[in-house]
């Protein structure tokens, strides 16, 4: 069973430009979340998607943007790029059912915006 | 408003006794779970889950204790091994509709030999 990948491990861009990462989910789950990790935080949730459709977003601005994709990898997009957006940042997915939603991470993909 | 907290940065503790990771919330509709494991340049690592139907958890050397009145939830490892050195992270969610996972700063644990 293959876990949750991302790719690029590490990217460096300037304030301005666009980005976008890339995530593969673990075998069998339909559902990718994406999370923004600041030095010495948490992880902060910035969407879900699952079956393609956005299914719930955090206090993140519109020129953070995503897509999933029908074998359920998903990418995220952010424009504009700010110094802030300096982070790690993380995919999970996870098996949406009834009874359970544990999300599994990948290795995440550090952003240092210059 | 931080609604998962982790008041304790780090701890430190010695090889083969307990270790007790503690977590607040302040949100009464969170009705799952988890802790997480993280070390330096990897993604966070599921440990354990606590539905809000249960009080306990066991799995192994690890333990999490759900006290829903208090709002307070623990994570114990006994017995505590230098490979559990690593950031822990409570994490709560409101299972029904999307399922977004509300983390806490973390815990930095250091086993020493």
């Amino acid at each position: 069973e293959t876990g949750v990948t991302q790719s690029p491990t590490h990217l460096i861009k300037t304030r301005g430009q666009q980005v976008t990462l890339r995530c593969s989910s673990q075998s069998g789950h339909n559902t990718v979340s994406w999370y923004q990790q600041a030095l010495g935080q948490g992880p902060q949730f910035i969407f879900q998607y699952y079956r393609e459709e956005e299914n719930g977003r955090g206090n993140f601005p519109p020129r953070f943007s995503g897509l999933q994709f029908p074998n359920y990898s998903s990418e995220l997009n952010v424009n504009a790029l700010e110094l802030d957006d300096s982070a790690l940042y993380l995919c999970a997915s996870s098996l949406k059912t009834f009874s359970t939603d544990t999300q599994y991470f990948g290795p995440g993909t550090r952003l240092t915006v210059l | 408003d931080q609604q998962v907290k982790q008041n304790s940065p780090s701890l430190s503790v010695q090889e083969g006794r307990i270790s007790i990771l503690n977590c607040d919330y302040t949100n009464s509709m969170f009705d799952y779970f988890l802790w997480y494991k993280k070390y330096p340049a990897e993604g966070p690592t599921f440990l354990i889950s606590i539905s809000s139907i249960k009080d306990k958890n066991e799995d192994g050397r690890f333990t999490v204790f759900l006290n829903k009145s208090a709002k307070h939830l623990s994570l114990h490892i006994v017995p505590s091994q230098p490979g559990d050195s690593a950031v822990y992270f409570c994490a709560a969610s409101v299972k029904t509709g999307y399922s977004t996972l509300t983390f806490g700063k973390g815990t930095m644990l250091l086993v020493s030999p």
